[in-house]
Order: C-alpha cells, then sequence, then structure tokens
C-alpha cells in the first residue's frame, strides 16, 4: 500500500527551528516529485514547496510566504522528504502535509495523488 | 502569481441536487487544473485533474469543465458522502496556488 507516514511537529517559540518528516512507503521517492502543502486552522490549503527527482537535480522550488526561510530536501536512500523550518512565524501555525507529486514530463501536468495524515505545527511563546 | 478565486466560499444543498462549484483562475492556466476533496480531519483527495480528467476510483457524477480562466466543478446528484470541502489548485506556474475552499453542507 502507497503510504506517507509524517512526524516532527510540535509547538515551537517564534524564531525557532523545526524540521518535518515524511517517510513513504509502498513506492520508492526516486521516481517523483515530492512536495509539501499547509493548512492553517480553518483556512484554504497553501503550497510550501517541492522537491523535484535526481532526473531534475533535486532541483527544490518553495513558495515567497517561505522562501530564504523554509528548505525541502529529500533524502532518497531513507525514501524519506523533509522540511526544515526556520525563522518561524505565528502565521506559520498550520497543519503540514507532504504529498507525492505525479508529473507527467509529457504534458506538464502535476497533480498529488498521495498525501501524508498531516502534522500540526504550532508558532506560539 | 497566479490567484486561484473559488465561488461560492460555502453552499448548502440537499442529495440528489446537482451542484456546480467555481474557480476562477487570475490569468491564463490552460488546463492546469486539478480539484481536491477534504473531509474534517483528513488529508485532501484528488478527484480530478487537467481540469477534466477523472482520477481512478472516482465516481462518474463527478466532473469537470473549462471555458477560458473559468473551471467548474459538478456532482450531478449529491450523495451523503459528498459533505466535504472542494479545493482547486492551478499547476500551470512553478509556484502552485490553491483557491480558498467550497464547503458543501447539508440543507
Amino acid at each position: 500500500e502507497v503510504q506517507l507516514l509524517q512526524s516532527g511537529g510540535g509547538l515551537v517559540q517564534p524564531g525557532g527551528s523545526l524540521r518535518l518528516s515524511c517517510a513513504a512507503s509502498g513506492f520508492t521517492i526516486n521516481d517523483y516529485y515530492m512536495d509539501w502543502v499547509r493548512q492553517a486552522p480553518g483556512k484554504g490549503l497553501e503550497w510550501v514547496g517541492r522537491s523535484k527527482t535526481k532526473a531534475y537535480n533535486y532541483t527544490t522550488d518553495h513558495a515567497a510566504s517561505v522562501q530564504g526561510r523554509f528548505s525541502v530536501s529529500r533524502d532518497d536512500s531513507k525514501n524519506s522528504l523533509y522540511l526544515q523550518m526556520s525563522g518561524l512565524k505565528s502565521e506559520d501555525t498550520a497543519l503540514y502535509y507532504c504529498a507525492r507529486t505525479y508529473y507527467d514530463s509529457w504534458s506538464g501536468y502535476y497533480w498529488f495523488d498521495t498525501w501524508g495524515q498531516g502534522t500540526l505545527v504550532i508558532v506560539s511563546s | 502569481d497566479i490567484q486561484m478565486t473559488q465561488s461560492p466560499s460555502s453552499l448548502s444543498a440537499s442529495v440528489g441536487d446537482r451542484v456546480t462549484i467555481t474557480c476562477r483562475a487570475s490569468q491564463n492556466i490552460a488546463n492546469y487544473l486539478n480539484w481536491y476533496q477534504q473531509k474534517p480531519g483528513r488529508a485532501p483527495k484528488l478527484l480530478i485533474f487537467a481540469a477534466s480528467r477523472l482520477q481512478n476510483g472516482v465516481p462518474s457524477r463527478f466532473s469537470g469543465g473549462r471555458s477560458g480562466t473559468e473551471f467548474t466543478l459538478t456532482i450531478a446528484s449529491l450523495q451523503l458522502e459528498d459533505f466535504a470541502t472542494y479545493h482547486c489548485q492551478q499547476t500551470f506556474s512553478t509556484l502552485h496556488s490553491f483557491g480558498q475552499g467550497t464547503k458543501l453542507e447539508i440543507k
């Protein structure tokens, strides 16, 4: 069964750091782009960032709201995706999801076909 | 940045109703539009990708359409399990973005 198991959330003070992990099972992340999406309490979804595959030099992209503070990375040998967060602000409080991305290189279409269970990050003093 | 505007933000309907949710892009995004369903306490689930292509296993009462920069998600005959929040997502730009969500409630 294809699954994403997340860990690493919690309560952190403003300005602090936290690393989220997303362990894949039932497939190898080598073959897939992997993304992070967050959802603030009672709000919609916000795309956070992406890690492309080795074929694309493990290039990452980040939303403007987290650029320079958050960093997406992966370890294919551990079949895991990570989100390193620093300079955390109260507005970063959210449920964070990792997602497997299907990328059709011929058409350019992307979609998120598998999601983790979510991990809650609370930024508060 | 591409802005995605969903309407309505909430909607009350009854079982058996035909319902349409709209998502408008701030610029041309071709067919780079996905729809997700999210139930309380659960992760989103992919329903439709590339504007109109149904994900495997999704009931055929769901359909997606496009007219210019306006996209629609239609549920032909609402079932009890369809009451949820629906999100659109554009993937035309490198920096993806979502609409603010539409909450579909039981009337």
